[in-house]
């Protein structure tokens, strides 16, 4: 099946950084979501991406599909913004849902 | 309903008993999906619902675990003899087809003791 890498695992960062998230799939996808997951376990759709480039307020996402992989940025982050976040993918295969991977860990600190 | 709603959000059950648990999604959205979350874990498909069409079972994890899905709304997930391995958040996501955005509950958290 397909397979879903994400890094970093972990990410540490004060309040005002910016970071970029990366997640890399094996095959082709029609599908690609990414999420938040608070840290009271609430998963939160971010992106719904499979193809080019979005903005919401300070996080924006792109993924290059033909290179089989995509970004989410995080842009003056916020203490908020610590959790996880999984990228989820669904290959071309119809009918199959989606795929997670790890996740990254971001903690943001004041 | 304005989101997906599941029940109980915890149950604490004994070893060897079955549970059900239940996920009602977005009104009109015809794909429903259970996931498991494992502590600190990633989350495992389990199954999916997709309109009339026979479900994908493929990420059921043994026969102990079961699955419908009642005039293309609500759903119960079965889980019979459980054991302690089974003890996880327990998620379910609905979209409107497939393919599109997923929109999960809060989750039932399942402990077996």
């Amino acid at each position: 099946g397909i397979q879903v890498e994400q890094s970093p695992p972990d990410l540490i960062l004060q309040e005002g950084a910016n970071s970029t998230l990366r997640c890399n799939f094996s095959d082709s996808v029609n599908n690609l979501q990414w999420f938040h997951q608070n840290p009271w376990g609430q998963l939160i759709n971010l992106f719904y991406i499979p193809s080019g480039t979005k903005q919401n307020g300070r996080l924006s996402a792109t993924t290059v599909a033909t290179e089989r992989y995509s970004l989410l940025y995080i842009s003056s982050s916020q203490t908020t913004d610590s959790g996880v976040y999984f990228c989820a993918v669904g290959s071309n295969q119809a009918g199959t849902a989606l795929i997670f991977g790890k996740g990254t860990t971001l903690s943001v600190s004041s | 309903g304005a989101g997906v709603s599941q029940s109980p959000s915890n149950k604490v059950t004994e070893k060897g008993k079955d549970v059900e648990l239940r996920c009602d999604p977005i009104s009109g959205h015809t794909a429903l999906y259970w996931y498991r979350q494992s502590l600190g874990q990633g989350l495992e498909f389990l199954i999916y619902f997709q309109g009339n069409s026979a479900p994908d079972k493929s990420g059921l994890p043994s026969d102990r675990f079961s699955a419908e899905r009642t005039g293309g709304s609500v759903s119960t997930l079965t889980i019979q003899r459980t054991q302690q391995e089974d003890s996880a958040v327990y998620l379910c996501a609905s979209s409107r087809g497939p393919a599109l955005g997923y929109t999960f509950g809060s989750g039932t958290r399942l402990t077996v003791v």
